[in-house]
């Protein structure tokens, strides 16, 4: 069965460094997400994508944070200054369908970024 | 601010017996209704997706979403030790919304033998 997949898996940097997140969604999936959760709490929506633009973001998705889609298989999730509280799971996922559609959302394995 | 609440658990059910989870939504707009399992330090895993009003049923899981009383619910069967996990409960935002998931803080269950 086709998977999401999620490089590295674990991701320790130093603050104010950046730190790029790589995914790999499901093949004939249109959108795409990023997730976070921080230990303990709940998953957190981030960001929206589909057809190679952000189509929706959450207040946590500020001007740190920016997303791409380099070639017709990766999707990336960059920080660009970390701060000690983006220390979180980050979970990449996707969906087939319209916009409106009903699919449901495949998640990749995450990875843990570890600030320090 | 919208919401999913989901019982906060945790919740301990002996082998054998039925689980019941429970959600409701502050979101009149959602469509789509999910039920994840996420075992410790892994990622969410897809269980059910329910759209309408009414039960559906699939193995040993069965899922019931009432819109009127924005309420969504999870039962879990015959439950075994390897249902042990959180269980999360997503809705899918409404309005003009490409598919953005709200997640519960999510349900702690321990199936113990």
């Amino acid at each position: 069965e086709p998977e999401v997949t999620q490089t590295p898996s674990h991701q320790v940097t130093q603050m104010g460094q950046e730190v790029i997140l790589r995914c790999v969604p499901i093949s004939n999936h249109l959108y795409f997400y990023w997730y976070r959760q921080i230990l303990g709490q709940k998953v957190e929506f981030l960001v929206s994508f589909y057809n190679n633009e952000i189509s929706e973001k959450s207040e946590i998705f500020d001007d740190q944070f920016s997303v791409e889609r380099p070639d017709g298989s990766n999707f990336t999730l960059k920080i660009r200054s970390t701060k000690l509280e983006d220390s979180a799971m980050y979970f990449c996922a996707s969906r087939r369908g319209g916009a409106r559609s009903n699919q449901p959302q495949h998640f990749g394995d995450g990875t843990r970024l570890s600030i320090l | 601010q919208k919401e999913v609440e989901q019982n906060s658990g945790p919740l301990s059910v002996p082998e054998g017996a039925i689980a019941s989870l429970n959600c409701t939504y502050s979101d009149r707009g959602s469509q789509s209704f999910f039920w994840y399992r996420q075992y410790s330090g892994k990622s969410p895993e897809l269980i059910m997706s329910i759209y309408s009003n009414g039960d559906k049923e699939d193995g040993r899981f069965t899922a019931q979403l009432n819109k009127a009383s924005q309420y969504v619910s999870l039962l879990i069967r015959d439950s075994q030790p390897s249902d042990s996990a959180t269980y999360l409960c997503a809705a899918n935002a409404g309005g003009t919304s490409y598919g953005k998931l709200t997640f519960g803080q999510g349900t702690i269950l321990t199936v113990h033998p």
